[in-house]
């Protein structure tokens, strides 16, 4: 089974500084990642899909990169609608799989 | 406009069963691998199963494999899922999930989720 790492569990930031996230894939999954954002309480949301594509209704702030088994997800000026937390997917190979998530707080 | 709504959750001592549903519009259902995801209380997103446009290819979770089964009904647009054997670690808000574009394996698209408690 494919395992998802992301790093760091949580991180605080002041608003306006930028934010990188990483996700680690135990194999290859080549571009087949996507991020979710989740608010408390709320359904999570598709943010990225195709390691770098951004979902319909995210800010051009929101840049995914990577491939392989290496996938950054950046917040280039953090804003406080943007504390959630974040979690990778990998659907390159069944069983899909997420990773633990990040929490983003705002300091 | 995509809607997905789940059906059947409650509280449900271990060992015993219970069958969620999830009501699908706005797409053409039978086209679509749809998927039930699973978030336990303050944990994070756990894929539980996927079940093929057709029904013909499932797949599950270890953690489920031998005591749920996806199933769907192309002509009432509905997706399900049968939990047996239920077990505390099974407690979550569950949710359906599905892409926007055929073939795809992420979510645009997410239910409000049901939540199952599974207490004695």
């Amino acid at each position: 089974e494919m395992v998802m790492t992301q790093s760091p569990g949580t991180l605080s930031v002041s608003p306006g500084q930028r934010v990188t996230l990483s996700c680690r894939a135990s194999q290859s999954v080549g571009s087949n990642l996507a991020w979710y954002q989740q608010k408390p309480g709320q359904v999570p949301r598709l943010l990225i899909y195709g390691a770098s594509t951004r979902a319909t209704g995210f800010p051009a702030r929101f840049s995914g990169s990577g491939s392989g088994t290496e996938f950054i997800l950046t917040i280039s000026s953090l804003q406080s609608e943007d504390s959630a937390v974040y979690y990778c997917q990998q659907y390159n190979d069944w069983p899909w799989t997420f990773g633990p998530g990040t929490k983003v707080e705002i300091k | 406009e995509v809607q997905l709504l789940e059906s059947g959750g409650g509280l449900v001592q271990p060992g015993g069963s219970l069958r969620l549903s999830c009501a699908a519009s706005g797409f053409t259902f039978s086209a679509y691998v749809m998927t039930w995801v699973r978030q336990a209380p303050g944990k994070g997103l756990e894929w539980v199963s996927s079940i093929s446009g057709t029904g013909d290819n499932i797949y599950y979770a270890d953690s489920v494999k031998g005591r749920f089964s996806i199933s769907r009904d192309n002509s009432k647009n509905k997706l399900f899922l049968q939990m047996n054997s239920l077990r505390v670690e099974d407690t979550a808000v569950y949710y359906c999930a599905t892409p926007k574009y055929i073939g795809t394996g992420y979510f645009d698209y997410w239910g409000q989720g049901t939540l199952i408690s599974v207490s004695s």
